[in-house]
């Protein structure tokens, strides 16, 4: 079975600077996706960023990119110049790629990120 | 349209009564899902519904009742529910339930649900 690990519960960042959270998984599929959700206070959960696996290069979106390191299973987000809109909740996920397989994803822990004004 | 809508936003039950969370969306998706969350936790999937009939039912008790009237619908009918289902109940959509490329998943704001 397929698991996702954040090992932060909690992060804080001046607001400007740059901060990096982290996120492992276990699997033994070939082909699958990874993701970035973000959850402000507000509640609504927004997808931040997307990788597939077989996709060497490193996703960007703006301010957001991701570490891609297939071999060691990590999977960490970086935000550069942190604005006070990015506190929020951030959730790893992982679905697999496959056919004929359960497709729902699966979710780290979460950690909460504080942006320091 | 790229949204997902919820409704009510906020929703406070007693254990006897009757209620229904309400999910739609326009975006043309054959894939939706109902989620619990409780604080600061990842979503539970509770149900998955592609093209309109349940596919995934993760075991959930019975007083949680999914029903999709149509391709755009979710409904969630709760009945004598217990005070541990308080929660945010979340609605999200997708292209599909399947391997067909990132299939991301969009969702909506929730319904913050109370069982006194």
């Amino acid at each position: 079975a397929q698991t996702v690990t954040q090992s932060q519960p909690e992060m804080s960042v001046q607001e400007a600077e740059t901060v990096t959270l982290s996120c492992t998984y276990d699997t033994s599929e070939s082909d699958y996706y990874l993701f970035w959700y973000k959850q402000p206070p507000s509640r609504q959960m927004i997808l931040v960023i997307r990788q597939e696996a077989y996709k060497q290069q490193n996703a960007t979106e703006n301010r957001f990119s991701v570490n891609f390191q297939k071999a060691a299973k990590s999977f960490s987000l970086k935000i550069s110049d942190s604005q006070l809109g990015d506190a929020a909740m951030y959730f790893c996920a992982y679905r697999t790629a496959l056919h004929h397989s359960n497709y729902q994803l699966i979710w780290g822990a979460g950690t909460k990120l504080i942006i320091k004004p | 349209d790229t949204e997902v809508t919820q409704t009510p936003k906020h929703l406070v039950m007693g254990m006897t009564n009757k209620k229904s969370l309400k999910c739609e969306q326009h975006m043309g998706h054959r894939a939706m899902y109902w989620y619990k969350q409780k604080a600061k936790k990842p979503p539970e999937l509770m149900f998955v519904y592609s093209y309109e009939k349940l596919s995934i039912n993760e075991s959930v008790p019975s007083r949680f009742s999914p029903e999709c009237p149509n391709s755009s619908l979710l409904n969630l009918h709760l009945h004598a529910l217990q005070p541990e289902d308080s929660a945010l109940y979340l609605c999200a959509s997708s292209q599909e339930w399947g391997a067909l490329s990132y299939n991301e998943q969009f969702f909506g704001p929730g319904t913050r649900l109370t069982v006194l």
